[in-house]
């Protein structure tokens, strides 16, 4: 079966550095999203990788590792409007995209 | 503003009630989708749509009826609902189906069924 893991919650501190992880087991890939969710609102695109390394934009980076079958999305100089639901996606083989249940992550002053 | 509306954002309903819920993309997009979302679960995709067409049928119960009447517009009818589809639906638009065609989601319609 097709699997996407990532942790449910996690809580940081504001000005601090999290790193949200996401494994993956699916039938093929065709590239890696992640999404954030503020709570009641859309989620909105956040990054989409489909080679191996890290990705920089702005105080958000995400990393990937298709051997390994692993990503993570790297958040610096936490803010508080940062506190949200962080989705992680996989597109398949058949081009359907393959979701994580999402990380809650807290920011915390 | 994600240009990806949906009405209504909340909506309560009996089992045996008739509803519709209906989302507009103004964004130029030719393919929309959706999804449910229940606490702590994944987004499940429910139905595709391309070009008015309907590409995509995730093995979903028929009490939930999806519409396409142009590009700009999805509707999904429901009736005859159980409790445990209470859930967020979630519309979303892309320009096509590439794999590099992002999805850009609207807000959402909580819907409660008692």
């Amino acid at each position: 079966g097709q699997n996407i893991d990532q942790p449910t919650e996690m809580t940081a501190t504001e000005g601090a550095i999290v790193q949200i992880n996401c494994t993956y087991q699916t039938s093929g890939f065709n590239g890696l999203f992640w999404y954030q969710q503020h709570a009641g609102e859309a989620p909105t695109f956040l990054s989409y990788n489909v080679l191996d390394g890290l990705e920089e934009k702005g105080r958000f980076s995400s990393f990937l590792s298709r051997s390994k079958g692993y990503s993570y999305l790297l958040l610096k100089e936490l803010q508080m409007k940062d506190s949200a639901s962080y989705l992680c996606a996989v597109m398949d083989s058949n081009y359907q995209l393959i979701w994580g249940a999402g990380t809650k992550l807290i920011i915390k002053p | 503003e994600t240009g990806v509306t949906q009405t209504p954002r909340h909506l309560v309903m009996g089992m045996t009630n008739k509803k519709s819920l209906k989302c507009e993309q103004h964004l130029g997009h030719n393919a929309m989708y959706w999804y449910k979302q229940s606490a702590k679960k994944p987004l499940e995709l429910m139905f595709v749509y391309s070009l008015e067409e309907r590409v995509e049928n995730n093995s979903v119960p028929s009490r939930f009826s999806p519409e396409c009447p142009n590009s700009s517009h999805l509707f999904l009818h429901l009736h005859t609902l159980q409790p445990e589809d209470s859930a967020l639906y979630l519309c979303a638009s892309s320009r096509g189906l590439a794999v590099t065609d992002t999805q850009y989601f609207g807000p959402g319609t909580r819907l409660t069924v008692l």
